[in-house]
């Protein structure tokens, strides 16, 4: 069964500084990935996913992931901070290829702050 | 395109009844699942409906069901309410369209508090 393991269920960051979401996964099939953000009070939007292809994914608002599979890794970055990044992020895998469902399984979520 | 909707948006329920919410998928969209978010278990998925078929199913006890109907709007419903059953409860469309893995697509979440 897939898992998935955020590491740090919150991260505070200045304005302008490095953001970096750690997130883990377990999966017995090659897995695809996605991170997801949620603002107070709203339901999830995808940031970006993982299929195949190239390791490095470039999503929204100026974040990218690394998919890599030696270290069963898929960390967020952004190079640099905004206010508005403030959100919760959860990472997720899917088993789809188990009936052909798309059920996410979702890490435990990553609440971030940015400070001024 | 109009967003995956959900109603109500907020709901407020005593132990012992039951609830339905509702959920319109993106026009297109044939394939709907549900999520229950808890400050305690995270997001966990509760089922999914395909072209009025239950595709898959969480880890839930029977009081929970869904339906999907032709139309691809899905319900789902509570009986017999607890107050662990206070959660936001999303649901998210994807068009199986063919793509592998398809983009679920979320709505805003109905917030349901039992008391």
């Amino acid at each position: 069964a897939q898992s998935v393991t955020q590491l740090g269920s919150h991260v505070s960051v200045s304005e302008g500084a490095l953001v970096l979401l750690r997130c883990n996964y377990s999966s017995s099939v090659p897995p695809y990935l996605f991170w997801y953000v949620q603002y107070p009070n709203q339901g999830l939007q995808l940031l970006l996913k993982y299929t195949t292809g190239a390791t490095l994914v470039k999503g929204i608002n100026g974040f990218e992931a690394e998919f890599k599979k030696s270290e069963t890794s898929f960390h967020l970055t952004k190079p640099s901070a905004h206010m508005s990044d403030a959100a919760e992020y959860f990472c997720a895998v899917s088993d789809r290829r188990q009936g052909g469902s798309e059920k996410l399984v979702f890490g435990k979520g990553t609440k971030l702050t940015v400070n001024p | 395109k109009a967003g995956v909707t959900q109603t109500p948006r907020y709901l407020i329920k005593t132990r012992g009844q039951q609830v339905t919410l509702s959920c319109s998928p993106i026009s297109g969209h044939r394939s709907v699942s549900w999520y229950q978010q808890t400050p305690g278990q995270g997001l966990q998925f509760l089922f999914e409906y395909f072209s009025e078929t239950q595709r898959n199913k969480g880890n839930f006890p029977g009081r929970f069901s869904g339906r999907q109907f032709s139309n691809s709007r899905s319900e789902m419903n509570v009986s017999t309410l607890e107050l662990g059953d206070s959660a936001l409860y999303l649901c998210a469309s994807s068009s199986e369209a063919g793509r592998v893995p398809d983009t679920q697509y979320f709505g805003p979440g109905t917030r349901l508090t039992v008391l």
